[in-house]
């Protein structure tokens, strides 16, 4: 597609649920990256693959937070046990690679807003 | 600890009326500061990337700046399209791709 594509657009969970984010990259892009923006603030970055390899997970905030690339395309973001504090949007950005990055940034999607109840 | 602060949280705008938005950094080594803004309900879209202290970029109404502490995003002219949250970016040294956010500032434009 023209541009990153992120699903579902909303979601409500219930606290202790399991919940799983999609995030469909521009086509050929090889970096992809995942942020986290609660109300009012700016992205927050979580992890970043190179292809299907997770180069660095370093902003996921717990163990109950897992993302994966398998065949370096699609991407999903799930976290397990949700709690009221995972309410923020998810967003999803890719890029063809580092040196696209330096010139033109990353391309974002619209987001994933998760609410937990 | 790397860390971005921009500044004012918002700003309310004539149109017409001239401003700079300020994003100050203070990161072990920069590899590139960035610019996006983002509207309601939307992902932050790419304006410009600065590398180097005397720097500067522009598109339409926009100019980006650069020192060693601080970047200047300067607006000239503005029209009510131009509302939104400016963001500020920064990308540091040591191999991660990640970029550090600033909490950005929310201009809106009046007619």
């Amino acid at each position: 597609g023209a541009g990153v594509s992120q699903s579902p657009r909303y979601k409500v969970a219930k606290r202790g649920q399991d919940v799983a984010l999609r995030c469909d990259p521009i086509s050929g892009h090889v970096s992809l990256f995942w942020y986290q923006q609660a109300l009012g603030q700016g992205p927050e970055f979580l992890t970043y693959f190179q292809n299907e390899a997770q180069l660095d997970k370093s902003g996921l905030p717990s163990d109950r937070f897992f993302a994966e690339r398998p065949e370096g395309s699609v991407s999903t973001l799930k976290i397990q046990r949700t709690q009221q504090e995972d309410s923020a949007v998810y967003l999803c950005a890719s890029s063809l690679g580092r040196r696209q990055t330096e010139s033109y940034g990353y391309t974002f999607g619209s987001g994933t807003r998760l609410t937990v109840v | 600890e790397d860390q971005v602060t921009q500044s004012p949280e918002a700003l309310r705008l004539q149109e017409g009326e001239s401003s700079s938005l300020n994003c100050s950094y203070t990161v072990s080594g920069l590899r590139g500061l960035f610019w996006y803004r983002q509207d309601p309900g939307k992902g932050p879209e790419f304006l410009f990337t600065l590398y180097s202290a005397g720097e500067e970029k522009e598109k339409e109404r926009l100019k980006a700046t650069l020192t060693k502490k601080e970047s200047f995003l300067h607006i000239t002219a503005p029209k009510p399209e131009d509302s939104a949250t400016y963001l500020c970016a920064v990308r540091t040294q040591g191999g991660s791709e990640k970029l550090v956010f600033g909490k950005g500032t929310k201009l809106t434009v009046n007619p």
